[in-house]
């Protein structure tokens, strides 16, 4: 079965400070993991992917099989960061946790 | 690139009618189109998936009579929801893949269905 967890529903932080949207994951096989962003009003979209090992927006994410997680981290956040994370799994379909909300106080 | 719509965004209805919802994927042709339904404050669950021209695969605990999946061309999927009730009513979201990026979803911006 495949499994996503995200601990946090909601994280508040102070513009500057660093950020990390914690996820963990259940799967037997391979996983292929995401971060998805959702800003106000706005569409769900792809912040980054653990294949393209890349830094999106500052955010970078590393997958740590050992303990099954791919914690989403951010060294200075903005308040234009503010929006609903989704940490998502692609087994045999992609399955999302619950979501965290971030939000950056000035 | 890369843009999915949906239409249309917002239905109200009445309790046993169907409502048709269209998933557009706008530059890109989608071999494999998902439908998602999201409850308040909830994550998005997978309902079913649909490749073009065949009969779409759904999830355990989705009923296929009730929801309705057509994907008769690269670019288009719908989701019929037959004799809708009130408990049918949250947020449907689509996403497609396809063109280059096989394996990335690209989402609609979702249709609030209201069955009253």
């Amino acid at each position: 079965a495949q499994r996503v967890t995200q601990p946090e529903k909601l994280l508040s932080v102070f513009k500057g400070a660093p950020v990390e949207l914690k996820c963990n994951y259940s799967y037997s096989g391979s996983p292929e993991l995401f971060w998805y962003v959702q800003y106000s009003r706005q569409r769900l979209q792809l912040l980054l992917r653990h294949i393209s090992r890349e830094s999106i927006k500052g955010f970078t994410a590393d997958l740590n099989k050992g303990e099954t997680s791919f914690h989403l981290k951010k060294p200075f956040a903005q308040e234009e960061d503010s929006a609903m994370y989704y940490c998502a799994l692609y087994g045999n379909k992609l399955v999302f946790g619950a979501g965290t909300i971030l939000r950056v106080k000035s | 690139g890369a843009v999915v719509s949906q239409h249309p965004s917002r239905v109200i209805c009445k309790s046993g009618t169907s409502v048709k919802i269209e998933c557009r994927s706008l530059d890109f042709q989608a071999t494999t189109m998902f439908w998602y339904r999201q409850f308040p404050k909830q994550s998005l669950m997978l309902m079913a998936t649909s490749n073009e021209g065949s009969k779409a695969t759904y999830e355990q605990g989705v009923e296929k009579d009730k929801f309705l999946i057509n994907h008769a061309s690269l670019t288009l999927s719908t989701l019929t929801v037959t004799s809708a009730h009130p408990e049918d009513s949250s947020f449907y979201i689509c996403s497609a893949s396809g063109g280059e990026l096989t394996d990335t979803q690209y989402f609609g911006p979702g249709t609030r269905l209201t069955v009253l």
